[in-house]
Formats: C-alpha cells, structure tokens, sequence
C-alpha cells in the first residue's frame, strides 16, 4: 500500500529545535512534490510549503519561510520539516502530504500527522 | 496571496438532505487548480475533488464540485452520517497555495 509514514509525536521546549520526517515508498516519492501543512489546535489547514526531492526545487509560504526548513533525502525517500528555535506558536500537527509531478497540483495522498507539543 | 473565503462556517443538516458549501477567492484564478478535501476529527484530510468539479479515487458520486471565475460550491447530494465532517478547499494554481477556513457539516 502506498502511503507517507511521519515521525512520532514531539513534546520540545520553546527556543529547542526540532526535525521531523515524511517517509514515503519509492513509488509515492520519486517524480513527487512533497508538501507540509500545518493545523493549529482546533484551527484549518495552512500550506507551509512543498519540495521535490529529485532536485531539492523548494517553494515555501511566506508566512513560515525564515522560520522552518524543508529537505528531503531522495535516496531514502523521506522528506524532512526542521525548526532551529522552536516556539509556543508552533504547536500544532503537522501534515505531509504527496503532490503530483507537476508544479500545479493537489495533494492526493497525506500522511496521519506528527502531534508538535512546545511548552515550557 | 490568494485568500480564500469558504461559506458557511458551519452547517446543521439531517442525513438524507443536501449540503452546498460555497468556496469563494479573493481574485479569478484557473478552476482548474482548486481542490476539496474532507477532514474527520483526529485524522488528516482526504481528497475529494480536484480540477474544480472531479472527483478522486474512491469518491462516492454523492460528492460534486463545479464552479469557476472566483466561485466555487461542493454538492453532497444526500448526506449520509459518515459525511459529517469538515471541508476545505484549496487552490493550487498560484504560490503559496491557500486554503479556505473550512466549513463543518454537522447532524442536525
């Protein structure tokens, strides 16, 4: 079955820094854009920004550039999304999910979510 | 950026009746790049229509998407009680893609 596995859930203090990770069958991976959206608790979805692995081409939101990283391994198939100094705002779940091989596209394959808890 | 404005908030309807969301954007985009999606509580959204008015994979025929220009509706034709849920839509034509606030089908 093709499907994104995430990271388990994170529980950081504000100002830690923190990596999660997307891994993704070869077959879901390779020839994808891999996006991350994050949802606050109890709020909507909000697009963060997308990456394809096979050559590391990175659009972010303005709204999270600066403060997050996105990367990907292409020879393990896993994306990553990094944070260097971790905030209480940054709680929240984080979503990655699979675009299609074109720039413009939908996400039709999502992984269940890795839980961001960051408190003091 | 793109802003999307989905209507209403929220929806109380009984099983069996007809839900119209409404997804409208702040500026005329290609329907072609608009998408809805279905969010149950604790799991992550799911795909249900892409290019404005197909569906996905699996998706009941229940589930219709049409508009263009800058308004968009998703159709439920009959409610039926796993479809309480809340749906986003979302466009992917321009960067950064967008998505409306959400509107939650609620029972009745």
């Amino acid at each position: 079955e093709v499907q994104l596995v995430q990271s388990e859930a994170e529980v950081k203090k504000p100002g830690e820094s923190l990596k999660i990770s997307c891994k993704g069958s070869e077959n879901s991976f390779t020839n994808y854009w891999i996006g991350w959206v994050r949802q606050m608790p109890g709020r909507g979805l909000e697009w963060m920004g997308i990456i394809y692995p096979a050559v590391s081409d990175i659009k972010y939101s303005p709204s999270f550039q600066g403060h997050v990283t996105i990367s990907a391994d292409k020879s393990t198939s896993t994306a990553y999304l990094q944070w260097s100094s971790l905030r209480a705002s940054d709680t929240a779940v984080y979503y990655c999910a699979r675009q299609g091989p074109f720039l413009h596209s939908y996400f039709d394959l999502w992984g269940r979510g890795t839980l961001v808890t960051v408190s003091s | 950026e793109l802003v999307l404005t989905q209507s209403p908030g929220t929806l109380s309807l009984s099983p069996g009746e007809r839900a119209t969301l409404s997804c409208r954007a702040s500026q005329i985009f290609a329907s072609a790049y608009l998408a809805w999606y279905q969010q149950k509580p604790g799991q992550a959204p799911r795909l249900l229509i892409y290019g404005a008015s197909s569906r996905a994979t699996g998706i009941p025929d229940r589930f219709s998407g049409s508009g263009s220009g800058t308004d968009f509706t998703l159709t439920i034709s009959r409610l039926e009680p796993e479809d309480f849920a809340v749906y986003y839509c979302q466009q992917y034509g321009s960067l950064p893609r967008t998505f409306g606030q959400g509107t939650k089908v609620e029972i009745k």
